[in-house]
């Protein structure tokens, strides 16, 4: 039971467009949520966040939007550079310490 | 202290040997995580301290799996009797309340 899906695997991107990354649940007592970047060999890095009282939150390049009615939260990331070139992850919890992660969206920015 | 840190790095063993993973958070973090992440997955909660306490656990984690936090500091994992399932990254996070940051991880290969 997939609780957090994102099911997109890749997406190709130019650079200095945008990118737009899709999550999808199903849990309606999810309250908050995160998106996160992977680089081979690393641990995720923490990206951005957003509470479910909110339904965008902006940091720098980075937007994440939440809608609550279709359960879909989404990042943007403008103007996207070669260097986003990661996995990107998004997670949900319900509770203050358990997150449900998605499987992943492998971005490649084209330079 | 700039993130969260882990060691070993990698760890290959052999089926059926005992393996321990440790995990330093950031400082004034309290609450700690483990998590499994195996090829083409987000990252799986395996269990959660608060402090000293260990507040939950995954069904994930068979018998064969035990972590501690004796001092509300470091944490490690210990892996008894290890199976080629075992074989994936497993991935600590510490966080202050929301949010969790994550370390790079430890890849462990069972042969």
């Amino acid at each position: 039971d997939q609780q957090v899906k994102q099911n997109s695997p890749s997406l190709s991107v130019q650079e200095g467009r945008i990118s737009i990354l899709n999550c999808d649940y199903t849990n309606s007592m999810f309250d908050y949520f995160l998106w996160y970047k992977k680089y081979p060999a690393e641990g995720p890095t923490f990206l951005i966040s957003i509470s479910s009282i909110k339904d965008k939150n902006e940091d720098g390049r980075f937007t994440v939007f939440l809608n609550k009615s279709a359960k879909h939260l989404s990042l943007h990331i403008v103007p996207s550079q070669p260097g986003d070139s990661a996995v990107y992850f998004c997670a949900a919890s319900v509770v203050a310490y358990k997150y449900i992660f998605g499987t992943g969206t492998r971005l490649k920015v084209l330079a | 202290d700039t993130g969260v840190s882990q060691d070993p790095r990698h760890k290959i063993t052999k089926r059926g040997q005992n393996v321990t993973f440790r995990c330093d958070p950031i400082s004034e973090h309290n609450r700690l995580y483990w998590y499994r992440q195996t090829l083409g997955q987000g990252p799986e909660f395996l269990t959660y301290f608060q402090n000293e306490a260990q507040l939950e656990k995954s069904r994930l984690l068979s018998d064969r799996f035990s972590a501690e936090r004796p001092k509300g500091s470091f944490s490690t994992l210990e892996i008894q009797r290890t199976e080629q399932g075992d074989s994936a990254m497993y991935l600590c996070a510490s966080s202050p309340i929301r949010g969790q940051f994550f370390g790079p991880g430890t890849r462990l290969t069972v042969l």
